[in-house]
């Protein structure tokens, strides 16, 4: 079993639509949750942290679930430009130097 | 400022070869990270360096994978006798002691080809 699972898509959703990824991680240890977001043949860059209690940021949302080790990320007012692979990460520590592990991304494409 | 830079960005090399890979890490990061990124495949932890500490190299794959990190600064990631299945792209990231989430800065990659 994977470290940090997520489903690959593609998701393909118009303009303007909401879509929501799911992530579960096996190590119930794991301390800090992050989502990184791709662009086809560039770096994974940060896009948010994931709290426990939630966090928004303009139109992302990131939610945890620590008892059921999942983690999720909802997109509204889906725009062009959120076109790119979306990953799951968690790592052991938190704030000091860590190993991240990573999902292999979900692809979100988004559409006229 | 400036990021995280790799060198080469492309690398073609014969089954066998050693390669040498390089990372300049953001300056005053302490910690750096070497990742690799395989078609269809997530990305996979290698190694990291934090400070003068011992660096972790649990993710090295074999012991054909070593690297080094001089003067708390640049990298060089080095695959002797290469396979093809090292073919990947190998990132580099660092991140600040300073940050209170470990966010971790990503280079371009370099793109290794055994052929």
């Amino acid at each position: 079993r994977k470290e940090v699972e997520q489903d690959p898509g593609p998701f393909n959703v118009p303009e303007g639509a909401t879509v929501a990824f799911n992530c579960t991680y096996s190590n119930s240890a794991s301390q800090s949750f992050f989502w990184y977001r791709q662009d086809c043949r560039k770096e994974p860059k940060l896009l948010m942290s994931v709290y426990s209690s939630g966090n928004e940021d303009g139109r992302f949302t990131a939610q945890l679930n620590r008892a059921s080790q999942y983690i999720s990320l909802l997109i509204r007012d889906s725009k062009l430009s959120d076109s790119a692979t979306y990953l799951c990460v968690v790592t052991g520590n938190t704030g000091t130097a860590s190993k991240l592990t990573f999902g292999t991304g979900t692809r979100l494409q988004v559409t006229l | 400022g400036a990021g995280v830079s790799q060198s080469p960005s492309n690398k073609v090399t014969e089954k066998g070869k050693d390669v040498e890979l390089r990372c300049d890490p953001i300056s005053g990061h302490t910690a750096l990270y070497w990742y690799r990124q395989s078609l269809g495949q997530g990305l996979e932890f290698l190694i990291y360096f934090q400070g003068n500490s011992a660096p972790d190299k649990s993710g090295l794959p074999s012991d054909r994978f070593s690297a080094e990190r001089t003067g708390g600064s640049v990298s060089t990631l080095t695959i002797q006798r290469t396979q093809q299945e090292d073919s990947a792209v190998y990132l580099c990231a660092s991140s600040s002691a300073f940050s209170s989430y470990n966010e971790q800065f990503f280079g371009p990659g370099t793109r290794l080809t055994v052929l």
